[in-house]
C-alpha cells in the first residue's frame, strides 16, 4: 500500500525548532519529488516547499514566508522526508502534511498525501 | 503570486443536486489546475487533476472544465459522503503552487 505518515509535531515556544518526518512506503520514494504543504487552523492549504527526486538531484524549494528558516531534506534509505523549522513564530502553527508529487505528461499534482502532524508555536 | 479565487465559500444543497464550484485564476494558467477534496479532520484528497482527468477511484460524478483563467468542478449528483471542502490548486507556477481559499459543502 503506497502510504505517507508524517511525525514529530508539538508545541514549541516562538523562536523555537522542530523536526518533522515523513515516512514513505510502498513506492520508490528516491523516484519521487515530495512537498509540505501546512493548513493553519480553520484556515485554507499553503504549500511550503519541495525536494526533487534523484534525476534532479534532489535540489530543494521554498515558500518565501519559509524562506532561511525551513529546511527540508530526505533520507532515501530509510524512505524519509524531514523538514527542519528554525525561528518559529505564532504564524507557523499549522497542521503540516507531506505529499507525493506525480507527473502526468506535463501536469503535476499531490496524489499521495500524510495524515499531518499538528505543530503549536505558543509561550 | 497566482491568486485563486473560488466561488461560492460555501453552499448547502439536497441528495441528488447537481452542484458547481467555480474558480478563478488571477492569471492564465492553462490547463494546470487540480482539485482536492478534504473532510473534517483528514488529509486532502486528490480528485481531478489537469482540469478534468478524474484520479483513479474517484466517482464519476465528479468532473471538470475550464481553461486559461475559469474553471469549475461539477458533482452531478451530490451524495452524502460528498460533503467537505474543495479547493482548486494552479500547479502553472510549479513549484510555487497557489490554492483557493475553499468551497465548504454541506448536505441538506
Amino acid at each position: 500500500e503506497v502510504q505517507l505518515v508524517d511525525s514529530g509535531g508539538g508545541l514549541v515556544q516562538p523562536g523555537g525548532s522542530l523536526r518533522l518526518s515523513c515516512a514513505a512506503s510502498g513506492f520508490t520514494f528516491s523516484d519521487h519529488y515530495m512537498d509540505w504543504v501546512r493548513q493553519a487552523p480553520g484556515q485554507g492549504l499553503e504549500w511550503v516547499g519541495r525536494t526533487r527526486n534523484k534525476a534532479d538531484s534532489y535540489t530543494t524549494e521554498y515558500a518565501a514566508s519559509v524562506q532561511g528558516r525551513f529546511s527540508i531534506s530526505r533520507d532515501n534509505s530509510k524512505n524519509s522526508m524531514y523538514l527542519q523549522m528554525n525561528s518559529l513564530t505564532t504564524e507557523d502553527t499549522a497542521v503540516y502534511y507531506c505529499a507525493r508529487v506525480t507527473f502526468h505528461s506535463k501536469y503535476e499534482y499531490m496524489d499521495v498525501w500524510g495524515q499531518g502532524t499538528t505543530v503549536t508555536v505558543s509561550s | 503570486d497566482i491568486q485563486m479565487t473560488q466561488s461560492p465559500s460555501s453552499l448547502s444543497a439536497s441528495v441528488g443536486d447537481r452542484v458547481a464550484i467555480t474558480c478563478r485564476a488571477s492569471q492564465s494558467i492553462s490547463r494546470y489546475l487540480n482539485w482536492y477534496q478534504q473532510k473534517p479532520g483528514n488529509a486532502p484528497k486528490l480528485l481531478i487533476y489537469a482540469v478534468s482527468s478524474l484520479q483513479g477511484g474517484v466517482p464519476s460524478r465528479f468532473s471538470g472544465s475550464g481553461s486559461g483563467t475559469d474553471f469549475t468542478l461539477t458533482i452531478s449528483s451530490l451524495q452524502p459522503e460528498d460533503f467537505g471542502t474543495y479547493y482548486c490548486q494552479q500547479s502553472y507556477s510549479t513549484p510555487r503552487w497557489t490554492f483557493g481559499q475553499g468551497t465548504k459543502v454541506e448536505i441538506k
